[in-house]
């Protein structure tokens, strides 16, 4: 079976750092691009990051950019999230999600996320 | 502020048909795939639809999904209690150089 396992969230103050880890089984984990999207309470999906399976390429949403830093450990299996100098408005359920990464000539984009973890809890707050 | 819009709510009775629209611009849904989501409360979101109007495996035929220039339109037909939930459109943007969501809709099986 296809599965993505978050963990690592949790409650800490304004500035302060966390790590977030996504474990998947079922699949080719090198194989595909590997996200982050967050959901603050009672609003919509916001992406945060990506990975490429080779880890070479990278992408960041503007509001992350500078603070987060993603990450991939292929032979674990395994994909990070560090998130350095926190505010509360990163508060938010974190889910990992795979995605096919798709390139021609120059041009590289992120398909559909066709799997999703159960969300992990990051608080902000003092 | 999303950059693909979503009207914030739909709703229709059980067996009826509703639509739920997304509106992008030509950075977005009009150079890119569009994919859809429904997210139950409390739970992961789940892939629909995926380039523009495929089902993946196990997604029943009573939805279904287009995309016309720089808007894509998701149909469910045949409503059923367990279609209520929070439904997203997502689409790579260009300009951005990242996916980026609709607002999301609330659907509600009157």
């Amino acid at each position: 079976e296809v599965q993505l396992l978050e963990s690592g969230g949790g409650l800490v103050r304004p500035g302060g750092s966390l790590r977030l880890s996504c474990t998947a089984s079922g699949f080719s984990f090198v194989g595909y691009a590997m996200n982050w999207v967050r959901q603050a309470p009672g609003k919509g999906l916001e992406w945060v990051s990506a990975i490429s399976g080779g880890g070479d390429d990278i992408y960041y949403a503007a509001s992350v950019r500078g603070r987060f830093t993603v990450s991939r450990d292929n032979a674990k299996k395994t994909l990070y999230l560090q998130m350095n100098s926190l505010r509360a408005e990163d508060t938010a359920v974190y889910y990992c999600a795979k995605t096919d990464y798709e390139c021609s000539g120059d041009r590289c984009y992120l398909d559909a996320f066709d799997i999703w973890g159960q969300g992990t809890m990051v608080t902000v707050s003092s | 502020q999303s950059v693909l819009t979503q009207p914030p709510s739909a709703s229709g009775t059980p067996g009826q048909g509703v639509t739920i629209s997304c509106s992008g611009s030509r950075s977005n849904i009009g150079s890119n795939d569009i994919s859809w989501y429904h997210q139950l409360p409390g739970t992961a979101p789940k892939l629909l639809i995926l380039r523009n109007d495929q089902r993946p495996l196990g997604v029943p035929d009573r939805f279904s999904a287009s995309k016309s220039g720089t808007s894509a339109s998701l149909a469910i037909s045949g409503l059923r209690s367990e279609d209520e939930a929070y439904y997203y459109c997502a689409s790579w943007d260009d300009s951005l150089n990242s996916p980026v969501f609709g607002g999301g809709t609330r659907l509600t099986v009157l």
